[in-house]
């Protein structure tokens, strides 16, 4: 019944590993996101995508390569990890069209750790 | 450039007691959106209330109200009764008509029983 879904919820790696995030939403929404939480609490928008095409790309480092097959999965693949990459890494999704507020719905975030 | 200000950093509430979080935003837009997230000690985010800028009445939801005011771009969380399942972080967005999503720099929340 999860709506959005991570996976893993927790990774831990050493410096200069390749990983990837996966995320999933069964909401039928088109439109997903990915943030970036620091150790901070900040919230930093990364991508997100329309169905299938990517809308939002914000100043992020080219290591970090989001991939969506379909509407309703997200990808984050990230080269060469470095420590700052150290996080907690939500995804998101919302219904672009219709409803009021369309509020985003967010899976239960990746802590990432970088050895 | 849209901003979104929390300038609380830390706030306590007794227990039954009410508190509002603050909140501010930056816009030059008529027509948006603003959102209040928790996220508890389990990392979720969950929304809380959100307020359509075209609504002149405030938002309400259970023990949670917001007076929004326009023309001054604020939007605070007025959590009445406070219970000890409401500690968390808690975080106020903004969103205009598209697809990106501003948000503040949160205001963590502690319940004193």
């Amino acid at each position: 019944d999860t709506a959005v879904s991570q996976t893993p919820k927790y990774l831990v790696t050493q410096m200069g590993n390749d990983k990837s995030i996966k995320c999933e939403q069964n909401l039928g929404h088109d439109t997903m996101y990915w943030y970036k939480q620091d150790s901070k609490k900040f919230l930093k928008i990364m991508f997100s995508y329309n169905n299938k095409e990517l809308i939002i790309n914000e100043t992020v480092p080219n290591r970090f390569s989001p991939k969506s097959p379909d509407k309703a999965h997200l990808n984050l693949h990230i080269n060469s990890l470095e420590l700052g990459d150290s996080a907690v890494y939500f995804c998101a999704s919302r219904q672009t069209s219709g409803g009021s507020g369309n509020e985003q719905f967010f899976g239960p975030g990746t802590r990432l750790t970088v050895l | 450039a849209q901003t979104v200000t929390q300038s609380q950093p830390e706030m306590s509430v007794q227990e039954a007691e009410t508190v509002t979080l603050s909140c501010t935003y930056d816009t030059s837009e008529s027509d948006y959106y603003l959102f209040w997230y928790k996220q508890p000690p389990s990392r979720q985010m969950i929304l809380v209330i959100r307020q359509e800028a075209y609504k002149q009445q405030n938002a309400t939801e259970n023990r949670f109200s917001v007076n929004f005011q326009k023309a001054a771009k604020s939007f605070s969380l007025k959590i009445s009764d406070s219970q000890l399942g409401d500690a968390a972080m808690y975080f106020c967005a903004y969103r205009r008509t598209g697809n990106q999503f501003y948000f503040g720099t949160g205001t963590s929340l502690t319940v004193i029983p």
